[in-house]
């Protein structure tokens, strides 16, 4: 049973144009959730997060959407560089669920000059 | 700055062979976690520590084990590989901090390919 669904495997945006890509997530004691990106060959590292008393979260080009109604998440890249082509994986975790992660299938992007 | 090392980037192995992948943290996290991950199937859990000694089964342990004698090295053995497990592995570890919000730091993987 996939608890977090990222149901676009891929993903390919302009250089300079937005990337949105999408999570699902079905378990309602989630409480935070995270996005990661992954370059091949390396491990994942932590882009941003959001716990679910925002529904926003930014950080310079980054910005996570969070609409607990819908059990859904996005994150925005604005602009897109080539340098943010890789896999984007999202994952949440709830209290009290020691520290664990459920990760989605990840959406590989691709920005393109 | 943080690090998670693990022994090995790329290893091939024999089917039937037992396989031991090691992971070193140093940042004096309580949490180590193995995942693999594969192609459409995202990464997927395999065994947690929470402390030395101690492990817990995570979503897909059949096939392995782990063992943590001390809080910085956890390590997974593939009792006797099949070529089903050819997969990349990743370590990750966590603090149990609060305030930490659940960020995991992952090492750079190791490709595992079981012939």
């Amino acid at each position: 049973d996939q608890q977090v669904k990222q149901n676009s495997p891929s993903l390919s945006v302009q250089e300079g144009r937005i990337s949105i890509l999408n999570c699902d997530y079905t378990n309602s004691m989630f409480d935070y959730f995270l996005w990661y990106k992954k370059y091949p060959a390396e491990g994942p590292t932590f882009l941003i997060s959001i716990s679910s008393i925002k529904d926003k979260n930014e950080d310079g080009r980054f910005t996570v959407f969070l609409n607990k109604s819908a059990k859904h998440l996005s994150l925005h890249i604005v602009p897109s560089q080539p340098g943010d082509s890789a896999v984007y994986f999202c994952a949440a975790s709830f209290t009290g669920g020691g520290n664990k992660l459920t990760f989605g299938t990840g959406t590989q992007l691709k920005v393109e000059l | 700055d943080v690090k998670v090392t693990q022994s090995s980037r790329y290893l091939v192995k024999r089917t039937g062979e037992k396989v031991f992948l090691e992971c070193v943290q140093d940042m004096d996290h309580e949490n180590m976690f193995w995942y693999r991950q594969d192609p459409g199937l995202g990464l997927r859990l395999i065994y947690f520590s929470y402390d030395v000694k101690m492990k817990e089964k995570g979503d897909i342990p059949e096939g392995y084990s782990v063992s943590r004698e001390k809080k910085e090295r956890f390590s997974l053995i593939l009792e006797s590989a099949s070529t089903n497990q050819t997969s990349m592995y990743l370590c990750a570890s966590s603090s149990q901090d609060r305030t930490d919000s659940y960020e995991q730091y992952f090492g750079p993987g190791t490709r595992l390919t079981v012939t």
